[in-house]
């Protein structure tokens, strides 16, 4: 079946803009997953959705990141006033709930000027 | 705070021979742990989870833990040119997994 999709694949905006990023998780899975990869660095954990329960938020950086997950499914990243630091990869990732195993999408690629 | 180690590389081996990538983790109660392969510019994708003490083999890959010494490994056998990737170590957490920053495995022909 289809696997984790993001969009847009590559987004450049200049400072100050706000971004939108979008995921499309596994479909079933109620378990969505944000995480920010800056170059040559690991994954850093941004926010976390479980089915109707309240987002983990603990991962965001600074109160310009917001997060919404609309019917259990879509999700979409909002950066704010963007910085030339927000710039890396966004990747999103799912799981079926039952398990621990995140299945990623293609990512994001965020370059702020 | 939760943390996982892992040795940044890169770790350099000849064709055939065999990769061992290690790591380290610091939560105790971690019940799941997973080896993802990222490549270049690429996203990561799973190539074993394991749960319980001891070997766990999937093909050319065993995974090895020991929870006692909170440690997790990945044997690649038989490595070839296109294992050369970032390999992450990652385990369970409260709502997510905690990911080490990888280690860059080079095989070289």
């Amino acid at each position: 079946g289809a696997g984790v999709s993001q969009s847009p694949s590559n987004k450049v905006t200049e400072k100050g803009k706000d971004v939108e990023l979008r995921c499309d998780p596994i479909s079933g899975h109620t378990a969505l997953y944000w995480y920010r990869q800056s170059l040559g660095q690991g994954l850093e954990f941004l926010i976390y959705f479980q089915g109707n329960s309240a987002p983990d938020k603990s991962g965001l950086p600074s109160d310009r990141f917001s997060a919404e997950r609309t019917g259990g499914s879509v999700s979409t990243l909002t950066i704010q006033r963007t910085q030339q630091e927000d710039s890396a990869v966004y990747l999103c990732a799912s799981t079926d709930g039952g398990t621990d195993t995140q299945y990623f999408g293609p990512g994001t690629r965020l370059t702020v000027l | 705070q939760k943390e996982v180690e892992q040795n940044s590389g890169p770790l350099s081996v000849p064709e055939g021979a065999i990769a061992s990538l290690n790591c380290t983790y610091s939560d105790r109660g971690s019940q799941s742990f997973f080896w993802y392969r990222q490549y270049s510019g690429k996203s990561p994708e799973l190539i074993m989870f394991i749960y319980s003490n001891g070997d766990k083999e999937d093909g050319r890959f065993t995974a090895q833990l020991n929870k006692a010494s909170q440690y997790v490994s990945l044997l690649i056998r038989d490595s070839q040119p296109s294992d050369s990737a970032t390999y992450l170590c990652a385990f369970s957490g409260y709502s997510t997994l905690t990911f080490g920053k990888g280690t860059m495995l080079l095989v070289s022909p």
